[in-house]
C-alpha cells in the first residue's frame, strides 16, 4: 500500500527519557512534515524538510530534533522528555514545498508521558 | 502568518440532514483551501480542496465553497450518513514559495442515527 507510515503508534514513557519516532513515506514526496496534536485536537506545525533539507522549524524546544537520512525517511527524536511532551505526532508528506500541494497524513503517534 | 478561524466548534445533525461549517481565512495571499476529514484514532485524511480560481467544487455528498472578497470557504455535506462523523479541519496556504498549511482549529461534527 502507497501510504505514510509511523512507528510506534503508541509510546508510553517516564519523564526524562529519550524517545523516537519514526516515519517512511513511499510516495515518492519530496517534502516531509511533523505536526503535533493536543488534547484539544490543535494541529500545529512543528518541522518541514525537503529533499532532506529543514526548510520549517517552529518554535519548538530545541530538545526536539528531526532528522531525515533520506527524501522517504523523517524521523523525530525527543530528549529529557517533559509532562506537557504528550500529544499525538503526525507525520505527514507533500509532493514538494515550492506550492500547493495536498499533505498526506500518517496515523500518528501517541505519546505519554508519565 | 495566516489565521484560520472555523467554527462552531461542535455540530449535531440528524441523519439525513444537511452539515455546513465555516471557516474565515487572514492572508488574501492564500490559494489552497483543503479540508481534512479525522476519524477517531486516525490521521486527518483530504476529502476536498479547492484552489483560488475556482468558486466551488463538488465531489458526491460533498461540496465547498470559497469566497475571496471575503475571506472564507465552507465545507457542506449533504445527506449525512453516521459515518460521516468525525472531526473535520479546514487549511489554508500561500502562493508559490509557501506551502505551509494553517490549520483551523476543528469541528466534531456528530450525525445521530
Amino acid at each position: 500500500d502507497t501510504a505514510v507510515s509511523q512507528t510506534p503508534k503508541y509510546l508510553v514513557t517516564q519523564m526524562g527519557n529519550d524517545k523516537s519516532i519514526k516515519c517512511e513515506q513511499n510516495l515518492g514526496h519530496d517534502t516531509m512534515y511533523w505536526y503535533k496534536q493536543d488534547s484539544k485536537k490543535f494541529l500545529k506545525i512543528m518541522f518541514s524538510y525537503n529533499n532532506k533539507e529543514l526548510i520549517i522549524n517552529e518554535t519548538v524546544p530545541n530538545r526536539f530534533s528531526p532528522k531525515s537520512p533520506d527524501k522517504a525517511h523523517l524521523n523525530l527524536h525527543i530528549n529529557s522528555l517533559e509532562l506537557g511532551d504528550s500529544a499525538v505526532y503526525f507525520c505527514a508528506s507533500s509532493q514538494d514545498a515550492t506550492s500547493a500541494h495536498t499533505q498526506y497524513f500518517g496515523p500518528g503517534t501517541r505519546l505519554t508521558v508519565l | 502568518g495566516e489565521n484560520v478561524e472555523q467554527h462552531p466548534s461542535t455540530l449535531s445533525v440528524q441523519e439525513g440532514d444537511s452539515a455546513v461549517i465555516k471557516c474565515t481565512y487572514s492572508d488574501s495571499a492564500s490559494n489552497y483551501f483543503p479540508w481534512y476529514k479525522q476519524e477517531l484514532g486516525k490521521g486527518p485524511q483530504l476529502i476536498i480542496d479547492i484552489r483560488s480560481n475556482v468558486g466551488e467544487k463538488k465531489d458526491q455528498r460533498i461540496a465547498v465553497t470559497l469566497n475571496k472578497t471575503a475571506k472564507h470557504f465552507s465545507l457542506h455535506i449533504t445527506e449525512t450518513q453516521p459515518e460521516d462523523s468525525a472531526v473535520y479541519f479546514c487549511a489554508a496556504s500561500g502562493g508559490y514559495g509557501n506551502n505551509r498549511l494553517a490549520f483551523g482549529k476543528g469541528n466534531q461534527v456528530v450525525v445521530i442515527p
